[in-house]
């Protein structure tokens, strides 16, 4: 059981290009989010998905794109990268009923030059 | 002005001392509240979780939310080397539905050093 899969785990990209960090789970779980964390700042919400098909936004969702077509896969993407968007990020899922604990992946290190 | 405050340390102390965290909020909506350990390099792993007031207890583990006081603290009990990393206090609000749908506000975060 491998949990909650990020990769890559580490990208360096220049201003201006795109990417996708990749997200995938096999717990069957129907909510998937996606978090960055900064020094000082905690994990702050990017996006959310309550099933497949379903996407929402959260506390930050700027310059950035989720889809879920599966519900094993949860993908952020970056449509133009800005050196603003240097984060650690964090995929996260769980079950979407009651109080459910999130289970995080081991996080994607984004540097943009 | 955060919805969830954390004193982000850092704080350093011997082996087996009692170590308390505590997070303060404002949103009174929270309903639920976790705490969540982060090795160097790692995510973070969910401790413990709860959803009234009162304690919980697992093992070392003490966590406890007072909501009349927006006030939420985790104890460690003897507390070890591998207890070193940063502590992080996450709460959620009751959703539309009966589910929290894992939608998390997280605290700063404490790091946390227990030196042999």
């Amino acid at each position: 059981n491998a949990g909650v899969t990020q990769t890559p785990k580490f990208q360096v990209l220049k201003t201006g290009q795109s990417m996708t960090l990749q997200c995938a789970q096999d717990m069957n779980h129907e909510y998937m989010s996606w978090y960055r964390q900064d020094p000082g700042m905690g994990l702050r919400l990017i996006h959310y998905s309550v099933g497949a098909g379903i996407t929402d936004q959260g506390e930050v969702p700027n310059g950035y794109n989720v889809s879920r077509s599966t519900t094993e896969d949860f993908p952020l993407r970056l449509l133009s990268a800005a050196p603003s968007q240097t984060s650690v990020y964090f995929c996260a899922s769980g079950r979407g009923t009651g109080v459910q604990p999130q289970h995080f992946g081991d996080g994607t290190r984004l540097s943009i030059l | 002005q955060k919805e969830v405050e954390q004193d982000p340390g850092p704080l350093s102390v011997p082996e087996g001392a009692i170590v308390s965290l505590n997070c303060t909020y404002s949103n009174s909506a929270f309903q639920y509240f976790m705490w969540y350990r982060q090795y160097s390099r790692k995510g973070p792993e969910l401790l413990m979780y709860t959803y009234s007031s009162g304690n919980k207890e697992d093992g070392r583990f003490t966590a406890q939310v007072d909501k009349s006081s927006k006030y939420i603290s985790l104890f460690i009990r003897d507390s070890q080397p591998s207890d070193s990393a940063t502590y992080l206090c996450a709460m959620s609000a009751f959703q539309a539905g009966g589910t929290s749908y894992g939608k998390l506000t997280f605290g700063q975060g404490t790091i946390l050093t227990v030196h042999p």
